[in-house]
């Protein structure tokens, strides 16, 4: 099935520890994004790449740094891991403007949850 | 000028009632006002969006209502049913494909 596939699903960390989030899309998309999702907050942009070679910061990059490795994969990195960086991630890629005439919504990852003790 | 704000962070509603979910955005260079709905443990998927050209859209039992001179916009659910039991947000980009700007977030309980 076309879609966003994230790598893990769950994973605990110390405090200090690193670790990258895996994402990648089957839809030959450009854009692909990386938020993080706390309770009362909604979804905030951490990064995104609006295509393959490009990154750009969103609201919240402290702590993180990503790859666009190529059109189909991009990755998310936490080089130390903070309790403050418990959350749940969700990997996503929108569909260009102007594709059909309908409105096509971003595809999500079903998501990253991660728990730094 | 980037946030939108969104509100009741909850809701409780009894099976065929009409749950209203508000948001209030800033930047009028927003163009593109989706609604997307998150099931426990499943990535959020879009519901339904408007464009500022239109004043409201429907599509089944889910209305946006939409706001320009008062920078607002909200979901409506008719006929609500215990399976719209989901976290709704809002948000707004610059463009259909462009960075989305997302609300805080209704977690919306419907009793049978």
């Amino acid at each position: 099935n076309a879609g966003v596939t994230q790598t893990p699903k769950f994973q605990v960390l110390k405090t200090g520890q690193s670790m990258t989030l895996q994402c990648a899309q089957d839809m030959n998309h450009n854009s692909m994004y990386w938020y993080r999702q706390d309770p009362g907050m909604g979804l905030r942009l951490i990064y995104y790449s609006a295509s393959e070679g490009t990154t750009d910061k969103g609201e919240v990059p402290n702590g993180y740094n990503v790859s666009r490795l190529n059109k189909r994969e991009f990755s998310l990195r936490l080089e130390s891991a903070a309790p403050s960086q418990t959350s749940v991630y969700f990997c996503a890629s929108p569909p260009p403007e102007g594709q059909g005439t309908a409105f096509y919504g971003y595809t999500f990852g079903s998501g990253t949850r991660l728990t730094v003790v | 000028q980037q946030q939108v704000k969104q509100s009741p962070q909850s809701l409780i509603v009894q099976k065929g009632g009409i749950p209203i979910i508000n948001c209030a955005y800033e930047n009028t260079a927003f163009d593109y006002f989706p609604w997307y709905q998150q099931f426990p443990g499943k990535g959020p998927a879009l519901l339904i969006a408007i464009r500022p050209d239109v004043s409201e859209k429907k599509e089944g039992r889910f209305t946006i209502s939409f706001n320009k001179s008062a920078k607002q916009f909200s979901l409506h659910i008719m006929d609500s049913q215990p399976g719209d039991s989901a976290t709704y947000f809002c948000a707004a980009s610059m463009f259909q494909g462009g960075k989305l700007i997302f609300g805080q977030g209704t977690e919306l309980s419907v009793k049978p």
